[in-house]
């Protein structure tokens, strides 16, 4: 059966420092990943999604990036956290867009 | 870009039926699913529709309407455990793109 580990649950990082959040994809491959973002109470922002090795597509204009080196790992990085870098971030995994598969999240505290 | 409308709040009592609807705006639309999230966890998934119609599963029943640019999540038999929210996601730029709405916190009261 396929499995999705993301680490850490919860991190607390200063102003300014760097982030990187891994995910990986276990039972399955060639997945879509996907990187979203939710604040307290709201919606889930697409970040970025990938389709393969290297291909990333952004959503949303910022200070984050996304990296995919192998098959099934996904990371999302910055050099350096804003305050509105804080949230609730999520990794998916799908094949067609149909069902996605969430990961347990990491929140996310910027201060 | 995409757009999807949900109401942000409903109630219903335990028993009842509750519909939340969800209407989208986005280019190149393949299928619209639904995904129920408890405070705190992750989205879950529960059901998909691509061409227009109803799709049930259990107590939980989704419809679309292409055409209005409309679908709807019927919850049947209402259970204190279905308080969450649940939001609706448009499948669209060759179906790897999946973007979700704002979300509907649903409410069970006995």
């Amino acid at each position: 059966s396929q499995t999705i580990h993301q680490w850490p649950a919860t991190l607390v990082q200063p102003v300014g420092s760097p982030l990187s959040l891994e995910c990986t994809v276990e039972g399955t491959s060639n997945p879509n990943l996907y990187w979203y973002r939710q604040a307290a109470g709201r919606g889930l922002q697409l970040l970025f999604y990938s389709v393969g090795i290297g291909q990333i597509s952004s959503e949303v204009p910022q200070n984050l990036s996304a990296s995919r080196p192998q098959d099934r790992q996904f990371i999302l990085s910055s050099k350096k956290l804003l305050l509105s870098d804080s949230g609730f971030y999520l990794c998916a995994w799908g094949r067609d867009g149909e069902k996605l598969f969430f990961g347990s999240g990491t929140q996310l505290s910027v201060l | 870009g995409q757009s999807l409308e949900q109401p942000s709040e409903v109630t219903a009592v335990e028993g009842a039926i509750v519909q939340i609807n969800c209407t989208y705006q986005t280019s190149g639309f393949y299928g619209l699913s639904w995904y129920q999230q408890h405070d705190g966890g992750a989205p879950t998934f529960l059901s998909y529709n691509a061409l227009d119609g109803l799709e049930e599963t259990g107590r939980f029943s989704s419809f679309l309407s292409r055409s209005d640019s409309y679908g709807y999540l019927l919850l049947q038999e209402l259970q204190m455990k279905d308080s969450a929210s649940y939001f609706c996601a448009v499948s669209s730029g060759g179906y790897q793109k999946v973007t979700f709405g704002t979300g509907t916190k649903l409410q069970v009261i006995p």
